[in-house]
């Protein structure tokens, strides 16, 4: 099993719906999670970082941690062309390594 | 402020030569990473700075791979003898310390001939 995976095919909604991304890892002593943003062609951007159970909400992004079920989640809100990206999910490994699922693509109708 | 800055942005280079990628991290972080992305896939960690030692470089794929950090601030990735298999994204991150977010470079494209 890989530390991380995402294993969702690319996602197209509409403009203005909502877009959801799922996350699991695998080591149960991860305490936080990031997500970055990455357009095609560029280098990965940090969009949200969760260390707590629950929801953090910045702005259209909410990110949803569940340590229990070991996953955690980015919904996009209101979604936009400029949203368009592939989604990486990211935890902490051994020395503050960062591992990485294979990314999420999302593309936006508008 | 500055953020994380490679270059070369893009390398080409012919199988079994020898190539440096530089890192300059953004000012006052003191951990420094690097990492490779192949195209379809996240980035794949290789070594991992804190300061000027490298504190983990599990992730080098072979003895070619070796990365410096002489003064704590700016790192290079050398790659000895370089493969067809090296070619990829190489991508720099820093961090203001241990378990603080990271955030990355441009990358360099190296392509492998």
């Amino acid at each position: 099993q890989k530390e991380v995976e995402q294993n969702s095919g690319p996602l197209s909604v509409p403009e203005g719906a909502i877009a959801s991304l799922n996350c699991t890892y695998s080591d149960r002593g991860s305490q936080s999670f990031f997500w970055y943003r990455q357009y095609s062609g560029k280098s990965p951007e940090l969009i949200m970082f969760i260390y707590s159970n629950g929801d953090k909400e910045d702005g259209r992004f909410t990110a949803q941690l569940n340590k229990a079920s070991q996953y955690v989640s980015l919904l996009i809100r209101d979604s936009q062309p400029s949203d368009s990206a592939t989604y990486l999910c990211a935890a902490p490994y051994g020395n503050n390594r960062l591992a990485f699922g294979k990314g999420n693509q999302v593309v936006v109708i508008p | 402020g500055a953020g994380v800055s490679q270059t070369p942005s893009n390398k080409v280079t012919e199988k079994g030569k020898y190539v440096e990628l530089r890192c300059d991290p953004i000012s006052g972080h003191t951990a420094l990473y690097w990492y490779r992305q192949s195209l379809g896939q996240g980035p794949e960690f290789l070594i991992y700075f804190q300061g000027t030692g490298a504190a983990d470089d599990s992730g080098l794929p072979n003895d070619r791979f070796f990365a410096v950090r002489p003064e704590g601030s700016v790192s290079t990735l050398k790659i000895q003898r370089t493969e067809r298999g090296d070619s990829a994204v190489y991508l720099c991150a820093s961090s203001l310390s241990v378990a603080n977010e990271q955030f990355f470079g441009p990358g360099t494209r190296l392509t492998v001939l």
